[in-house]
């Protein structure tokens, strides 16, 4: 039971340059998360999904996008990369209810220069 | 809205002394709070949570965390810490009834034990 992975561990890109983050989680959970970890600002929510072929913005979407096509896999794009995307991410899941602890993965960490 | 406010960014401590890791937070409703940390270059893992029931919660490795109603507030505590809690703690809420699970963290302390 490997629980969340996520790939890349690490990258560099250069301004404009698009990637995707890959996350996947084994625990058959159907809510997912993607998360930004800045310096001193704690975790923002970027987007969430709630089920396969259901997603939605959380508190800082703009720059991003996400797509849900199974349970295990949830991506997030970035089209135009800008240094303010410089930051750790990281993906979750968890089970539905809001008591239902989180399960992180190792996070990736993009520097865009 | 909910917000989570984690006064100390860092808190240094020298093993075995006692340590106090501070979380308050705003909400107009009943909330689920949680406490995470993150060991340097991992991701986050839960440490306790309180849903309801008895205000204190203990966790598997000694930390302990405090819900007080009316000061709105749920610190953690240890005793007497290791060199390897040397982490950083999330606190966070949630909201009952809520359909997305989101939770709101706070902007984290850096736990630094010292020899």
């Amino acid at each position: 039971n490997a629980g969340v992975t996520q790939t890349p561990k690490f990258r560099i890109l250069k301004i404009g340059q698009s990637m995707t983050l890959q996350c996947t989680q084994d625990m058959n959970h159907n809510y997912m998360y993607w998360y930004r970890q800045d310096p001193g600002m704690g975790l923002k929510l970027i987007y969430y999904s709630v089920g396969a072929g259901i997603t939605d913005k959380g508190e800082v979407p703009n720059g991003y996008n996400v797509s849900r096509s199974t349970t295990e896999d949830f991506p997030l794009r970035l089209e135009l990369a800008a240094p303010s995307q410089t930051s750790v991410y990281f993906c979750a899941s968890s089970s539905r209810g809001p008591q239902e602890t989180q399960y992180f993965g190792p996070g990736t960490r993009l520097l865009v220069l | 809205a909910q917000s989570v406010t984690q006064l100390d960014s860092q808190v240094p401590v020298f093993e075995e002394a006692p340590v106090e890791l501070r979380c308050n937070y705003s909400s107009s409703v009943s909330v689920y709070l949680f406490w995470y940390v993150q060991y340097p270059n991992q991701g986050l893992q839960l440490l306790l949570k309180y849903l309801s029931g008895s205000t204190l919660v203990e966790s598997i490795n000694g930390f302990e965390a405090e819900f007080n109603k009316s000061q709105t507030s749920f610190h953690l505590r240890k005793p007497s810490v290791h060199i390897s809690d040397t982490a950083e703690y999330f606190c966070a809420v949630s909201v009952p009834g809520g359909a997305t699970n989101k939770l709101i963290f706070g902007t984290g302390t850096l736990l630094a034990v010292q020899p």
